[in-house]
């Protein structure tokens, strides 16, 4: 059973555009949302995360929208760079509990061509 | 550089044999993760251990099993070793704090089975 649900699996947007990822999880009890980069050959890093008492959190050129009544969430990249050029997870995880565990999404291989 | 140290890097092995993956969490994280990833699971957790106890279980294998030391090092050892467990295995330490809980990874073992 998946439960968080990520698209699309890869995605190609032009220098300065908008990239948009998006994710959908099945579990209400999931408290908190992060995304995650990660670069050829090296760990995921925390890139943003949200919790589900704001609809938008903004740092940067990245921001994540939450929709808590139809269970989704999407990572908005604004200007897009080549060096955004990466793969993305989006994940949950249930804070309120005793473990930080994270569900990851299927990941999204970016490209952002010059 | 998240702070968090695996070694070994790469480890090729023959189906049937064991081997042992080794964690150093950053200073003063108290939380080690471990995590999967191959192309077609995507990201999994494995395991989670808290200041040397057990906190958490995911999809791990009754062939898989882990520990944590006293230093808060943490060790998984993988078993009667088969071609599907070839994979990049992660571990992750955390730091949470009122709102998040930052999970940050090593940079991971790439494990070949032969």
């Amino acid at each position: 059973q998946q439960q968080v649900k990520q698209s699309p699996q890869s995605l190609i947007v032009q220098k300065g555009g908008i990239s948009i990822i998006n994710c959908a999880y099945e579990n209400t009890a999931f408290d908190y949302f992060p995304w995650y980069q990660q670069f050829p050959g090296k760990g995921p890093a925390l890139l943003i995360a949200i919790r589900p008492d704001v609809s938008e959190k903004k740092e940067g050129r990245f921001t994540i929208s939450f929709n808590k009544s139809a269970k989704q969430f999407s990572l908005h990249i604004m200007d897009s760079q080549p060096g955004d050029s990466a793969t993305y997870f989006c994940a949950a995880s249930k804070l309120s509990g005793n473990t930080g565990k994270l569900i990851f999404g299927q990941g999204t291989t970016l490209q952002v061509k010059p | 550089d998240s702070g968090v140290t695996q070694t070994p890097k790469h480890l090729i092995t023959a189906t049937g044999q064991r081997v042992t993956l080794r964690c150093s969490p950053r200073s003063g994280d108290l939380s080690v993760y471990w995590y999967q990833q191959s192309l077609d699971q995507g990201l999994q957790f494995l395991i989670q251990y808290y200041n040397g106890e057990e906190r958490a279980k995911g999809n791990i294998l009754e062939r898989f099993s882990a520990q944590q030391f006293p230093d808060l090092h943490s060790e998984l050892n993988l078993s009667s070793l088969e071609l599907g467990d070839s994979a990049l295995y992660f571990c992750a330490s955390s730091f949470r704090d009122r709102s998040q809980e930052t999970q940050y990874f090593g940079p991971g073992t790439r494990l070949l089975v032969l």
